[in-house]
């Protein structure tokens, strides 16, 4: 099956700092792109949907100007968390398909963890 | 989306049979049943999809009722390697978004 590589696969950071997650499909091009979020022993919640070429699509109570999302080009996206605090270390995770997938059929990248000390 | 409701966790012996139930009674007739599974720390795998037909594919089964208010995903041969959480995902996929719920989680012993 197609693939979609994360990086970096886990990070530490400081309290204020930013960190940048990025998302690429390695062997096809992402026509839209999502990002989840799961903390521990939870299930995944879909943070954004972004299309290429156009501005991310946030879920309820997801703030955009805090998770910073960038779908420059077919292969790859971005996830940004700005001055990231305790509460934001979490597990991130990117999906991807392409137009000619079934809707609901989705690639996932392996996570990235997140830990804001 | 259509809501559905899983156990919270089941085991099976390997090499045996995993069995593993979703309940959608709401579903409408443009909804498909997905299923997904996460491996501990992983991103979710696809395993199958289906509208109202049976479907297998080398991973596993997909048993829809005649009413399709319920599914049973079958994997043959269960393997250490199946244990992790199964989702199963109703949906149009009208604007490709996957919501996940809490999923089955599924322990193989040896």
């Amino acid at each position: 099956g197609a693939v979609v590589s994360q990086h970096p696969s886990w990070v530490i950071c400081k309290s204020g700092t930013s960190v940048k997650i990025e998302c690429r499909s390695l062997d096809f091009q992402a026509t839209t792109m999502f990002w989840y979020r799961q903390f521990p022993k939870q299930s995944l919640m879909l943070m954004a949907t972004s299309n290429e070429g156009s501005k991310a699509t946030y879920e309820q109570g997801v703030e955009k100007d805090k998770f910073l999302i960038n779908h420059a080009s077919l292969t790859l996206s971005t996830l940004t968390v700005t001055s990231a605090h305790p509460e934001d270390s979490s597990f991130y995770i990117c999906s991807a398909r392409t137009a000619r997938q079934a809707v609901g059929e989705l690639f996932f990248g392996e996570g990235s963890r997140l830990t804001v000390l | 989306d259509a809501k559905t409701t899983q156990p919270p966790s089941m085991d099976c012996a390997e090499g045996r049979a995993a069995n593993l139930p979703c309940n959608h009674s709401t579903i409408s007739g443009n909804e498909y049943v997905y299923w997904y599974r996460q491996i501990h720390s992983q991103g979710p795998q696809y395993i199958i999809h289906g509208l109202k037909n049976n479907e297998t594919n080398e991973m596993a089964s997909l048993i829809i009722t005649e009413d399709r208010k319920s599914s049973t995903l079958i994997l043959p041969h269960a393997t250490l390697r199946d244990t992790a959480v199964y989702y199963c995902i109703v949906t149009t996929g009208a604007n490709s978004k996957l919501t996940f719920g809490k999923g089955i989680t599924l322990s193989v012993r040896p």
